[in-house]
């Protein structure tokens, strides 16, 4: 069983640039989380995907968007880097139910992001 | 708003003894809780998770209780191993697809 992967690890990047950092899902997964972790605090959520759909977003702006894709992949894009973009990005997945109910949420190693 | 708290940003415990780690929320409307475990360069590392309609979780070393009159969770780490040495992040969701995350407790086991 595989589990949740990200790319890159690392990346640098200059203010206004965009970036994409990916996620493989765990296999059986249905669900991807994307959460946000600046030095020194808990993750905060960005947004969830089920099935392909936003099932949920966090108090993130619209330059922070993503995708899901038929294989339970995903991408997290955000546009005009800012300076306070500069963190570790996570991704996690887990097994949602019809209902859109998730349970346990399994975590990636995270893409550190710098925005200089 | 900080939904989640944990007020602890450290704790040091000598090897073989218990690790408690406390975690208070205000949301009345979290059904399920979460401990995770991270290390430097790595994710999040699931531990131990708990429902709202239990008072306790055991799994191995790791217990967790839910005080849910008093909005309070704990993490009982018994016996410590120098292994455990990690942060530790209580996490709550409603539903189960947005996880509200404490700022972590690190814990040092000294051997």
């Amino acid at each position: 069983e595989t589990g949740v992967t990200q790319s890159p690890t690392h990346l640098i990047k200059t203010r206004g640039q965009q970036v994409t950092l990916r996620c493989s899902s765990q296999s059986g997964h249905n669900t991807v989380s994307w959460y946000q972790q600046a030095l020194g605090q808990g993750p905060q959520f960005i947004f969830q995907y089920y099935r392909e759909e936003e099932n949920g977003r966090g108090n993130f702006p619209p330059r922070f968007s993503g995708l899901q894709f038929p294989n339970y992949s995903s991408e997290l894009n955000v546009n005009a880097l800012e300076l306070d973009d500069s963190a570790l990005y996570l991704c996690a997945s887990s097994l949602g139910g019809s209902s859109g109910r998730a349970e346990t949420q399994y975590f990636g190693p995270g893409t550190r992001l710098l925005v200089l | 708003d900080q939904q989640v708290k944990q007020n602890s940003p450290s704790l040091s415990v000598q090897e073989g003894r218990i690790s408690i780690l406390n975690c208070d929320y205000t949301n009345s409307m979290f059904d399920y809780f979460l401990w995770y475990k991270k290390y430097p360069a790595e994710g999040p590392t699931f531990l131990i998770s708990i429902s709202s309609i239990k008072d306790k979780n055991e799994d191995g070393r790791f217990t967790v209780f839910l005080n849910k009159s008093a909005k309070h969770l704990s993490l009982h780490i018994v016996p410590s191993q120098p292994g455990d040495s990690a942060v530790y992040f209580c996490a709550a969701s409603k539903y189960g697809n947005k996880l509200v995350f404490g700022a972590g407790t690190i814990l040092r086991v000294k051997s």
